[in-house]
């Protein structure tokens, strides 16, 4: 089975501050993904990258930058956190490549409050 | 831009009862379509994805259809358990390599037992 994890499940961070959301696949995947998820609004995706160290902003990707140093790692960057960011914070990967099928996985989901 | 409707937002049933949760994309040029299942606080768990050039998938009770040209896709879920309650979210591919998806808001199911 895919696993997708996420570094913490509740995170309450300060006004200003540098937040990591970091994500992990253990299933070799090419393609992996930011969302975030907020009443009303649903899934909006915020960054993806299908390849280590390449990137592609989604469809709101102000505030945040991503790192993909290693191909199992996907890192989320709040430069200066607001409360705007107060969020569910999911990500996702998948296989990508030519495969014809493009199931994505999901990690469990981080929530973020920002003070 | 894609959008994304889902109908109803909410739905709740006796346990036993067949049902239908709807979707409908504006954009009906998608490769393809995932339906995914999303318990209170969690994330989202992959149920059926369904090709372009397909017009149904199954799994155990669950069987999703695709309409592409009409930009409609239904899952049917059919002798419905209390397990079942959960929020069910239709995303649509559009572009074939984009790997991009594109969320509608969902459908809350409640299933009584």
């Amino acid at each position: 089975d895919v696993k997708v994890t996420q570094s913490s499940r509740y995170l309450v961070k300060r006004t200003g501050e540098k937040v990591f959301l970091e994500c992990v696949q253990d299933m070799d995947h090419e393609n992996m993904f930011w969302y975030r998820q907020d009443p009303g609004l649903g899934l909006r995706l915020i960054y993806f990258s299908y390849d280590v160290k390449m990137k592609e902003k989604g469809d709101i990707p102000e505030g945040y930058s991503v790192s993909r140093e290693k191909k199992e790692r996907f890192s989320l960057i709040l430069e200066s956190a607001s409360t705007n960011q107060t969020s569910m914070y999911l990500c996702a990967s998948s296989l990508g490549g030519s495969k014809v099928s493009e199931t994505q996985y999901f990690g469990p989901g981080t929530r973020l409050l920002v003070l | 831009k894609q959008e994304v409707t889902q109908i109803p937002a909410a739905l709740s049933v006796p346990e036993g009862e067949n049902l239908v949760l709807n979707c409908s994309f504006t954009d009906s040029a998608i490769y393809n379509l995932q339906w995914f299942r999303q318990d209170p606080g969690k994330g989202l768990t992959s149920l059926l994805l369904i090709q372009s050039s397909q017009r149904e998938q199954t799994s155990g009770r669950l069987n999703a259809s695709l309409d592409k040209s009409s930009g409609r896709s239904t899952l049917y879920i059919a002798a419905s358990q209390p397990g079942d309650s959960a929020t069910y979210l239709c995303a649509p591919n559009v572009l074939a390599g984009s790997y991009q998806l594109t969320f509608g808001k969902g459908t809350k199911l409640s299933v009584i037992p």
